[in-house]
Formats: structure tokens, sequence, C-alpha cells
């Protein structure tokens, strides 16, 4: 069974600019989670999506948005890109998003923000 | 608001030695789950051990096992005969019944030859 895949793997954006990031799920998986990860504050959670709902969000600003497709694909978009938003940006699938499922985590996609 | 807190920015084991890494937790909930998260260099991240609250008897999964102590939420992440390939980040992390999941900021293991 393939893994969580996530494109693309870098990205070299501009301020002001906007981006897309996408995350194709493990087959069978309903739920894709989205996460920041920088040297700074770690691990952030951005917002989780369980059939092509949003059922969770971080507290990030609304530049950050995401959706989930009816194959269980999810983008996320980030719009007026700022300097901190250099980040690696992981996804996550699992079964239903329940406590107990496991994560099954992407590789990431490299942001830098010049 | 749920924290979680790992005190150890770093630490270093020689092989085939033990290792335990630290987890403290602030929560008012009392149904949540625990998990060991392992962050090789450059790969993916990976679940090494989850703890579910109302079970007293710690997890253990081979040489991985936790001291999971609810009272003084502590969540501590035990590695035996550790070996080379467990260098990584470890992240603990937290789970309640709204299912946010919560990080700690890591701890990097780096285990000597």
């Amino acid at each position: 069974k393939a893994g969580v895949t996530q494109t693309p793997r870098y990205l070299i954006k501009t301020r002001g600019q906007q981006v897309t990031l996408s995350c194709s799920p493990i087959s069978g998986h309903r739920s894709v989670s989205w996460y920041q990860q920088t040297p700074g504050q770690g691990l952030q959670f951005l917002f989780e999506y369980f059939s092509e709902t949003q059922r969770n969000k971080g507290n990030f600003p609304g530049r950050f948005s995401g959706r989930q497709f009816s194959n269980s694909r999810s983008e996320m978009n980030v719009s007026t890109l700022e300097l901190g938003d250099s980040a690696l940006y992981l996804c996550a699938s699992s079964l239903t998003g329940g406590r107990r499922d496991e994560q099954f985590f992407g590789p990431g996609t490299r942001l830098t923000v010049l | 608001a749920q924290t979680v807190t790992q005190s150890q920015p770093e630490m270093s084991v020689q092989e085939a030695e033990t290792v335990t890494l630290s987890c403290t937790y602030d929560t008012s909930e009392s149904d949540y789950y625990l998990f060991w998260y392992k962050q090789p260099p450059s790969r993916q991240m990976i679940l090494v051990i989850r703890q579910e609250a109302y079970k007293q008897q710690n997890a253990t999964e081979n040489r991985f096992s936790v001291n999971f102590q609810k009272a003084a939420k502590s969540f501590s992440l035990k590695i035996s005969d550790s070996q080379l390939g467990d260098a990584a980040m470890y992240f603990c992390a937290y789970r309640s019944e709204h299912d946010k999941i919560i990080f700690g900021k890591g701890t990097r293991l780096h285990i000597l030859p």
C-alpha cells in the first residue's frame, strides 16, 4: 500500500505570493491533518479534514486554508506569504481521524519564503 | 489549554545502552491519548508507541516502553538496547476527546557508536 505523498517536496516563494500544497492520503483513509513544523515553534496543528469537511482547526490566521476532495486528497493554501511562513508542512492521514487511529505522515513540503 | 513539555532538547546515549526521554503535559481532562513519534533525519515521522489514559498498564513495543504516571502528568519513553537507527527527533504528543493533537517541542536523540 502506498504511503502518504506530498507535492511538491520543495518550494521557494517570495513575500506576498500564495502557495498551494497537496497531500494524497493512504488509500482508504478519510481523515487528513496538516501541521506546520518550524525550529522555534515545533509542530503545530493547522487543520483536519474528514469527508470533505473541516473538523478541527488550529490557531492560525485566515491566510491558511484548506480543502479536501471526494477522493480524500487534500490541499492547503497560504495566501499573502510572510517570511515567517517558511516551514516544513506535514500532512498525516488516518482511517477516521479518531483519537486511537494511528496517523501516517507524509515526507512534508519544505516551503521557503524569501 | 493543554500543553506538552519536553524538557530535554538533546540527549546522547551509547549504543546498546538504555535512555529515557521525558515528557510532561498539562490537562484538566481525564480521557485522552498520549503518543511518542519518531522523526529520523530527512525521513517521515512514524508512531513509536501510544498510551490510553484510562489504562494503567504501561504500553510496550519491543525495545520501547513508557512510564505513564497519570497523577503526575508524566509520560516518559524508555529505549532499551539503543541502536544507531534510533537516532532521531522524538516528539511527545497529546490528544484529547476533541481530537486536536498537541506536540511537544521534541528531543533530538544521538546514538554514540
